[in-house]
Parts: C-alpha cells; sequence; structure tokens
C-alpha cells in the first residue's frame, strides 16, 4: 500500500531538547515536503526536498532542519524546540512538480 | 502575492442537502487547483484535482469541483451530503511559472453534518 510513515504520532516534550520526527514513503517519490498546520493558518511549508541531499527552505524555516540521505526518508529536526513550535506537522511526498502530495496521518507536537 | 482564500472557516449543513465549499486564488495565469480533505486525527486526502481542460472536475465521494476563470475560483460541491462528509477541507493552489510548483493552502473550512 502506498503511504507516507511519519514517527512519533504524538509527543510532548520540553523546550530545549532536542527531538526528530520521522518520515518514510515507499512510492519512490523524489519530492518531499514538511508542513505545520495552526488553527487559523492553514499548512504552512517549512522545508522541501527535490532529491536526496537537494533541500531548500519554505515558508517558516526558522528553528528546523532537515536531511535527505536517502530518497525513501525526510526527518526533521528540532535541535532546541520552543514553544511557538507547539503544532500539527505533515510531511507528504509527490511524484513529479504540480502532481498531488500524499500526507502522512500527522505529528502533533506540544512543546512545554 | 499568490493567496487562497477560503471565506468560509465553518459550515453547517443537514445531512442530505447541498453543498458548496468556496475557493478564490490570487494568480495570474491558471494554476493547478486541488481540493483535500482532513478527516481528523489523519492527515490530507485527495479529493480531486484541475490540470486542465474540462472546467467541472470529478473527484471521489460524489464531489465535483468547477474551475471558473473569470472569478478565479475553484468550489467544491456535492449534491447530498452525508455524516460521514463532516472533516476539514482545503483548497490548494500551484502556480505553474514560479519553477517551484510550490502549494500554496487555504485555511481550510471545517464542516459539520446535522443528523
Amino acid at each position: 500500500e502506498a503511504q507516507v510513515t511519519q514517527n512519533p504520532r504524538y509527543l510532548i516534550t520540553v523546550t530545549g531538547k532536542k527531538l526528530t520526527v520521522t518520515c518514510s514513503q515507499n512510492m519512490n517519490h523524489e519530492y518531499m515536503s514538511w508542513y505545520r498546520q495552526d488553527p487559523g493558518l492553514g499548512l504552512r511549508q517549512i522545508y522541501y526536498s527535490m532529491n536526496v541531499e537537494v533541500t531548500d527552505k519554505g515558508d517558516v524555516p526558522e528553528g528546523y532542519k532537515v536531511s535527505r540521505k536517502e530518497k525513501r526518508n525526510f526527518p526533521l529536526i528540532l535541535e532546541s524546540p520552543s514553544p511557538n513550535q507547539t503544532s500539527l506537522y505533515f510531511c507528504a511526498s509527490k511524484r513529479a512538480p504540480g502532481q498531488p502530495q500524499h500526507f502522512g496521518d500527522g505529528t502533533r507536537l506540544s512543546i512545554l | 502575492a499568490q493567496s487562497v482564500t477560503q471565506p468560509d472557516i465553518h459550515i453547517t449543513v443537514s445531512e442530505g442537502a447541498s453543498l458548496e465549499l468556496r475557493c478564490n486564488y490570487s494568480y495570474g495565469a491558471t494554476p493547478y487547483l486541488f481540493w483535500y480533505v482532513q478527516s481528523p486525527g489523519q492527515g490530507l486526502q485527495l479529493l480531486l484535482k484541475y490540470f486542465s481542460g474540462d472546467t467541472l472536475v470529478q473527484g471521489i465521494k460524489g464531489f465535483e469541483a468547477e474551475f471558473k476563470r473569470s472569478q478565479s475560483s475553484f468550489n467544491l460541491r456535492k449534491p447530498s451530503v452525508h455524516w460521514s462528509d463532516a472533516a476539514e477541507y482545503f483548497c490548494a493552489v500551484v502556480p505553474t511559472t514560479s519553477g517551484t510548483y510550490k502549494y500554496i493552502f487555504g485555511t481550510g473550512t471545517r464542516l459539520k453534518v446535522l443528523a
């Protein structure tokens, strides 16, 4: 089954404690993205990747890092999380530019 | 700047009634257009897409959308709503001349269905 898998689904942590949210897709897609979803703001892109070792900033990259060492994986790293990064995060992948995106089920992060 | 507007934050309809969710965009050329649905605790699922051609697009779960170039709109419709359609709906636009093909999402419309 084609899918995008995120882990963990839920995480409560404290300010400053480094965390990583993993994302893996089994569709051999080249394009992957991370979004955050906040009430009243819709989805905003954090980072995206066009291929292995090729990443670029989205609209709200501050406080986040990503890496793309393998085509299937695109982890999101919060080196020093802060409360304003409390949000619902989605990973997505797509086959080509302009094509529909496939979304993971989301990761709800709470930073205390 | 390119933008997507979903003017209705919340909509409530009775089961069996018709539904129309509005989406307007600001972009000079014709973009790629999408509607996604998000059920509670789940990711976004593609309902339908428009790239070119016939301006009335059929999607899954009985949904359709009509692209109107003159109004820069891509409204989602369903003739008869089911209780399981209660969810949040997102319109998304992909400008085709920027080179990045970046998705621009609306802020969403939350649909409530009354039994």
